[in-house]
């Protein structure tokens, strides 16, 4: 298996636009998460689906964070409009499980708002 | 709300000694613990597994301790290579399968 497909893996744009950040995780896994990394904040969980249902969405900083899973093979997480304040490293994972499963993290989508 | 912290945040040691990790958690109440390693630019991967039943995990040179009831754990890496150098982040997870990552310890290995 590939792992944890993320993309873009940079992304660079302007204050205002929309971003589109996408992810597929591992076949046969059942949990997806999206996770931000920055300096002064380290991780956060931003929101997790278990079989493509939302199930935890309280760390979505505000309602410009939109995040979808129309299938078990794809995931997005849509910001609109983006702040400079949303740059970070964008971080899907997934899991077979939850509790006692590890989680499979992908490369991370690289983001800056200019 | 669960919180997790590593010490220290940075280590530098030289190649083949013998270092410990620590991680420390506020609510004793875990599924699981798991130890992360992350290279610069790259996601994490995960290194060791912990249930909330056991004590340690072991994986080549790496062994991993928890102390549920102190809410501790250790990450022991034996004879360290300058390969070992990444960022180690261990993360928790509590009621509502919530995953919690500790800031984690930026460790480099001088040859």
């Amino acid at each position: 298996d590939a792992g944890v497909i993320q993309s873009p893996r940079h992304e660079v744009t302007e204050m205002g636009q929309e971003v589109t950040l996408r992810c597929k995780p591992i076949s046969g896994h059942d949990y997806l998460f999206w996770y931000r990394q920055t300096m002064m904040r380290g991780l956060e969980l931003l929101i997790y689906f278990n079989n493509n249902v939302p199930i935890d969405d309280s760390g979505m900083p505000e309602d410009r964070f939109s995040a979808k899973m129309p299938n078990a093979s794809f995931s997005t997480l849509k910001i609109q409009p983006s702040e400079p304040r949303d740059s970070a490293v964008y971080f899907c994972a997934s899991s077979r499980g939850a509790g006692n499963e590890k989680l499979f993290f992908g490369s991370g989508t690289q983001l800056s708002v200019l | 709300k669960q919180e997790v912290t590593q010490i220290p945040a940075a280590l530098s040691v030289p190649e083949g000694e013998n270092l410990v990790l620590n991680c420390s958690f506020t609510d004793s109440a875990i599924y699981n613990l798991q130890w992360f390693r992350q290279d610069p630019g790259k996601g994490l991967t995960s290194l060791l597994l912990i249930q909330s039943s056991q004590r340690e995990q072991t994986s080549g040179r790496l062994n991993a301790s928890l102390d549920k009831s102190s809410g501790r754990s250790t990450l022991y890496i034996a004879a360290s290579q300058p390969g070992d150098s990444a960022t180690y982040l261990c993360a928790v997870i509590s009621a509502g399968n919530m995953l919690t990552f500790g800031g984690g310890t930026r460790l480099m290995v001088k040859p």
